[in-house]
């Protein structure tokens, strides 16, 4: 079935150190999306992929969609204690038209 | 603008009773979505809508789970009889327009079934 894997399930980094989670689905993407969910709270929409090899920036976050589009990631630069959190994908099949999220990479920071 | 609105925060309640979980999505989404999220099974989508009609419900667990939306701003999750393992953060989330747009979630229920 379709399915988004997620690795790491956890990071836990030193302040100024950077994160890096990947997202890979055995079958094409038509779309990847990525959520940020702090701890108690709940997802909050980053950002979307579209295009095979797309780069997308946010400030220190960086978002790539693979060339295949059948993985992603993020990667975050010089962390800071407000990047704590769960961040997640979801990937979009053309198939169904639902989004599966993978399980997520929990990120703490340590001062 | 007041977004995904969920009700209640938080239940606990005892296994065999009842429970019932309320959705309002962002006014004019046309999308809504129920996910259940646990330490074990992560996010997992229950059931979802589009313009107020089930899509797929193949992510709900069994019979005692059932959801309805009456109207565009409404929804609800029902669990009856509810047991120890549906305790669970459940989610609800809206969405406007397609496919490709992101999706709003509300603050989720905290349910603890005892």
């Amino acid at each position: 079935g379709q399915q988004v894997m997620q690795i790491p399930q956890y990071q836990h980094v030193q302040e100024g150190e950077d994160f890096t989670t990947y997202c890979n689905s055995s079958t094409t993407l038509s779309n990847i999306q990525w959520y940020k969910q702090r701890p108690g709270g709940h997802p909050v929409f980053l950002i979307q992929l579209v295009k095979s090899g797309e780069v997308k920036k946010q400030k220190r976050l960086t978002f790539q969609f693979g060339e295949a589009k059948k993985n992603s990631s993020l990667h975050i630069t010089a962390t800071q204690t407000t990047d704590v959190g769960t961040y997640f994908c979801a990937g979009l099949y053309n198939q169904g038209g639902k989004l599966i999220f993978g399980q997520g990479t929990e990120l703490s920071v340590k001062p | 603008d007041a977004g995904v609105i969920q009700s209640p925060r938080h239940e606990v309640t005892e296994m065999g009773q009842e429970v019932t979980l309320r959705c309002k999505p962002i006014s004019g989404h046309n999308s809504l979505f129920w996910y259940r999220q646990t330490m074990m099974r992560g996010l997992e989508l229950l059931i979802y809508f589009n313009n107020n009609v089930p899509i797929d419900d193949s992510g709900m667990p069994e019979d005692r789970f059932s959801a309805k939306m009456p109207n565009a701003s409404f929804s609800t999750l029902k669990i009856q009889p509810s047991e120890p393992r549906d305790s669970a953060v459940y989610f609800c989330a809206s969405r406007l327009g397609d496919l490709n747009q992101p999706q709003h979630f509300g603050d989720g229920t905290r349910l603890s079934i005892l």
